[in-house]
């Protein structure tokens, strides 16, 4: 069974205060893991797809990587705007077209970012 | 639409009455999600439709649950008798089919309270 683990549940920084979320992983072979960032009452908001080992996306204030058991979300010099819940997602391969299968959801990781 | 419509916002009912969630996806998005997401618990899978057809139902808790999806693009999630643990926010999502993953496009939720 797919199993994502989102670290810490709770992260409280000063503006400018630079961190890293982690997100563990077992799944039965990666086509992709997702980061989402949620915002209260909204729907989450897709950021980032990251699909082999060694990988790394930046938007902005915020870079992703991925290894073969887990995945980190850098924030860098973060704003009180960064501040949200920030989901980690993975898709198995299944060997069809993307947006075939179900994604298995961590519980997120919510981000405070102190003026 | 630009986004991915949900309604209603909220819906509050009494134990043991029939609700139903309507989701409006992006127009051209073949593939459509629920998922269900409770205090403290991550996003979870309940159904998938490919078209009007649902390749994957095995998220659906029990037989209370259905849904079905007209014409490529409506859906609806149909909660029978509901109990006090169907309380939750209920996503909808959607998304192209191809090789490429560019990521789910959320709603905003419908929040379901059973009382």
């Amino acid at each position: 069974e797919d199993q994502v683990t989102q670290s810490p549940e709770a992260l409280r920084l000063q503006e400018g205060e630079s961190s890293s979320l982690n997100c563990s992983y077992t799944v039965s072979g990666l086509r992709g893991l997702f980061w989402y960032r949620q915002d209260p009452g909204k729907g989450p908001e897709f950021l980032f797809t990251l699909y082999s080992a060694g990988e790394e996306k930046e938007k902005e204030r915020l870079k992703a990587t991925l290894t073969k058991k887990e995945s980190f979300l850098h924030i860098t010099a973060p704003k009180p705007e960064d501040s949200a819940t920030y989901l980690c997602a993975v898709q198995p391969n299944m060997g069809s077209n993307f947006g075939n299968e179900k994604l298995t959801f961590g519980t997120g990781t919510r981000l405070t970012i102190i003026p | 639409g630009a986004g991915v419509s949900q309604s209603p916002s909220n819906k509050v009912t009494e134990k043991g009455k029939d609700v139903e969630l309507r989701c409006d996806p992006i127009s051209g998005h073949t593939a459509l999600y629920w998922y269900r997401q409770s205090l403290g618990q991550g996003l979870e899978f309940l159904i998938y439709f490919q078209g009007n057809s649902a390749p994957d139902k095995s998220g659906l808790p029990s037989d209370r649950f259905s849904a079905e999806r007209t014409g490529g693009s409506v859906s609806t999630l149909t909660i029978q008798r509901t109990q006090q643990e169907d309380s939750a926010v209920y996503l909808c999502a959607s998304s192209f089919v191809t090789h490429e993953f560019y990521g789910y496009t959320f709603g905003s939720g419908t929040r379901l309270t059973v009382v």
